[in-house]
């Protein structure tokens, strides 16, 4: 059965600071890859996505992810971290053979620090 | 276009009440989620629909627990009756047919049971 792994449930980063946020899945195919943002109170958010094509994706907000087939791995990343980046992070994937469906990572909450 | 909206966004009842949660998925998507999210579990996919019929409900936790698409337009939740253990935030998200996996959340409605 498809998973994905975030293996950071909380973060804390100073502002400023470069931002990694991990996740890992676990199939064979090729996957649809997410990254969603939750701000306290509120629905989830897509931040990115990757279907194909070039590796390193950009998404709202100065965030990327780099998808990296070797290691099964779809870390975000940001350079700069703001304070009103504090949020979690789900990451997610899907697949083409099992109707696209979402399966979600437990999300890793990020705190910074002033 | 407005998003998925979902009411009430607090609820709070008491034990033994019935509540119903409603939903307005995206005009023209053609499926439609329910989700259930915890400190404890995280995100959890309670029932989803396709075209208005349910597909999957093998997530809805008992039989308090039950979901209508009667149009395309409207979806409900229900629980009766309600337990403090249903206290959660409940998000409703639809996607269309041809995406390959990309949610859309409502802002979620605020659960709490006395």
């Amino acid at each position: 059965a498809q998973s994905v792994t975030q293996p950071d449930i909380h973060i804390t980063v100073s502002e400023g600071a470069s931002l990694e946020l991990r996740c890992n899945y676990s199939y064979g195919a090729t996957p649809y890859l997410f990254w969603y943002v939750q701000s306290p109170g509120q629905g989830l958010q897509l931040l990115l996505k990757y279907f194909s094509g070039d590796t390193l994706v950009q998404g709202i907000k100065g965030f990327e992810a780099e998808f990296k087939r070797s290691q099964s791995s779809f870390n975000l990343r940001k350079p700069s971290v703001h304070w009103s980046d504090a949020a979690e992070y789900f990451c997610a994937v899907a697949y083409n053979n099992a109707g696209n469906m979402l399966t979600f990572g437990g999300g890793t909450r990020l705190m910074v620090k002033p | 276009d407005a998003g998925v909206i979902q009411s009430p966004r607090h609820e709070v009842t008491e034990m033994g009440q019935e509540v119903t949660l409603r939903c307005k998925p995206i005009s023209g998507h053609d499926y439609l989620f329910w989700y259930r999210q915890t400190m404890m579990r995280g995100l959890e996919l309670l029932i989803y629909f396709n075209n208005n019929v349910p597909i999957d409900d093998s997530g809805m936790p008992e039989d308090r627990f039950s979901a209508k698409m009667p149009n395309a337009s409207f979806s409900t939740l229900k629980i009766q009756p309600s337990e403090p253990r249903d206290s959660a935030v409940y998000f409703c998200a639809s996607r269309v047919i041809s995406n390959t996996g990309e949610l859309f959340f409502g802002e979620g409605s605020r659960l709490t049971v006395l």
